[in-house]
């Protein structure tokens, strides 16, 4: 079974530009959330999808959004990119009511 | 504020012995506990979990101990192997927040050969 794929795995943007994100799930798996992690911080919950809704969302800025397509796949989009956007930002999948969830390798974003 | 905090950053154990590492939650709504293991250049992984109307639940190696009434858990490693060395992270889901769960800020377990 293949397991979270996230693309791509690294990415290098300059401040003010915007930057699109994507992972598909484990196949079966509905419910899509996304993680930012940086040193210190751990890792801080941005927002859960499922079925194209999103049913929660963290402490963070409207720049960061994201949505969930039919198929399950997801992506998330931050626009006017800051300094302080740089982070390896992970995608998990679950099924519905689950609570462990299955990460992919992440994203690392940097922005300079 | 952290609602869930991992107070010690790091952590070093001989091979062989316990490795035992601590989380505190502050809410009390969190009713269901994991934790996980996380590689560098890979996403974390999931290692065991523990609801909130046991104490303790085993796994081969792996132990969680859950204590309510102090709002504390503990991953036990017994025997620690080097293989163990990953950063882990405790993480706690409340009910009424469907799939949305918080992570603590990681502790860097080092197993000395």
């Amino acid at each position: 079974k293949a397991g979270v794929t996230q693309t791509p795995r690294y990415l290098i943007k300059t401040r003010g530009q915007q930057v699109t994100l994507s992972c598909s799930p484990i196949s079966g798996h509905r419910s899509v959330s996304w993680y930012q992690q940086t040193p210190g911080q751990g890792l801080q919950f941005l927002f859960e999808y499922f079925s194209e809704t999103q049913r929660n969302k963290g402490n963070f800025p409207g720049r960061f959004s994201g949505r969930q397509f039919s198929n399950s796949r997801s992506e998330m989009n931050v626009s006017t990119l800051e300094l302080g956007d740089s982070a390896l930002y992970l995608c998990a999948s679950s099924f519905l009511g689950v609570y462990e969830q299955y990460f992919g390798p992440g994203t690392r974003l940097t922005v300079t | 504020d952290q609602q869930v905090k991992q107070n010690s950053p790091s952590l070093s154990v001989q091979e062989g012995r316990i490795s035992i590492l601590n989380c505190d939650y502050t809410n009390s709504m969190f009713d269901y506990f994991l934790w996980y293991k996380k590689y560098p250049a890979e996403g974390p992984t999931f290692l065991i979990s523990i609801s909130s109307i046991k104490d303790k639940n085993e796994d081969g190696r792996f132990t969680v101990f859950l204590n309510k009434s102090a709002k504390h858990l503990s991953l036990h490693i017994v025997p620690s192997q080097p293989g163990d060395s990953a950063v882990y992270f405790c993480a706690a889901s409340d009910p009424g927040g469907y799939q949305k769960v918080t992570f603590g800020t990681g502790t860097k377990l080092q197993v000395i050969p």
